[in-house]
């Protein structure tokens, strides 16, 4: 149980272009789903939280205009990146715990990751 | 800043034992300590996570000193499958509440 599915595994776009990544809880429903960023060689970093049926919390130095994130349902979160230039080239990878408070229910489990290249 | 601190790196040899330490002097009397592992361009996986007492599972175990200031985590017989970066975060065990990652140690496992 508990899966994360990340879709598109990779994508490669033109700067200026606009991409979606689409991060789903298969098995269990998330109100709440975190979305990462990870350069090549470092370590993840926290980009943003995202609740269902509101807006996202940002981490600083982080901008929402070009990070659009949208948690419709409570199975759904997507992450935009708007206008997408070659320094946004990244893997992005997103997170998701079960609703509820049980000791079992608050382990994060993360997606496969998306593989983004802006040419 | 990370409340953890690791070893940037450590070998090991297949079918020998891994223990990967973890120092978190000032963890709070909620937090939890969590260990997950990335192995390379892959989502983070889940290890093992515990309080105060000593946890096994079927893929590892998690040593907690008393203090609750460091902690080792085991892999009883490693594989070369093991080898990745193994990170250890303390975290409150609440819904909502994201991992903040740190470098993590990077475990190479040779035959």
């Amino acid at each position: 149980g508990a899966v994360v599915s990340q879709h598109p595994s990779w994508v490669i776009c033109k700067s200026g272009t606009s991409v979606k990544i689409e991060c789903r809880s298969l098995d269990f429903q998330a109100t709440t789903m975190f979305w990462y960023r990870q350069f090549p060689k470092q370590s993840l970093m926290l980009m943003a939280t995202s609740n269902e049926g509101s807006k996202a919390t940002y981490e600083q130095g982080v901008e929402k205009d070009k990070f659009l994130i949208n948690h419709a349902s409570l199975t759904l979160s997507t992450l935009t990146v708007t206008s997408a230039h070659p320094e946004d080239s990244s893997f992005y990878i997103c997170s998701a715990n079960r609703a509820g408070y049980a000791l079992g229910a608050n382990v994060l489990t993360f997606g496969a990751g998306s593989r983004l290249t802006v040419l | 800043d990370a409340k953890t601190t690791q070893p940037t790196s450590m070998d090991c040899a297949e079918g020998r034992a891994a223990n990967l330490p973890c120092n978190h002097s000032t963890i709070s009397g909620n937090e939890y300590v969590y260990w997950y592992r990335q192995i390379h361009s892959q989502g983070p996986q889940y290890i093992i996570h515990g309080l105060k007492n000593n946890e096994t599972n079927e893929m590892a175990s998690l040593i907690i000193t008393e203090d609750r200031k460091s902690s080792t985590l085991i892999l009883p017989h490693a594989t070369l499958r093991d080898t990745a970066v193994y990170y250890c975060i303390v975290r409150v065990n609440q819904a909502g509440t994201a991992l903040i990652f740190g470098k993590g140690t990077t475990l190479s496992v040779s035959s």
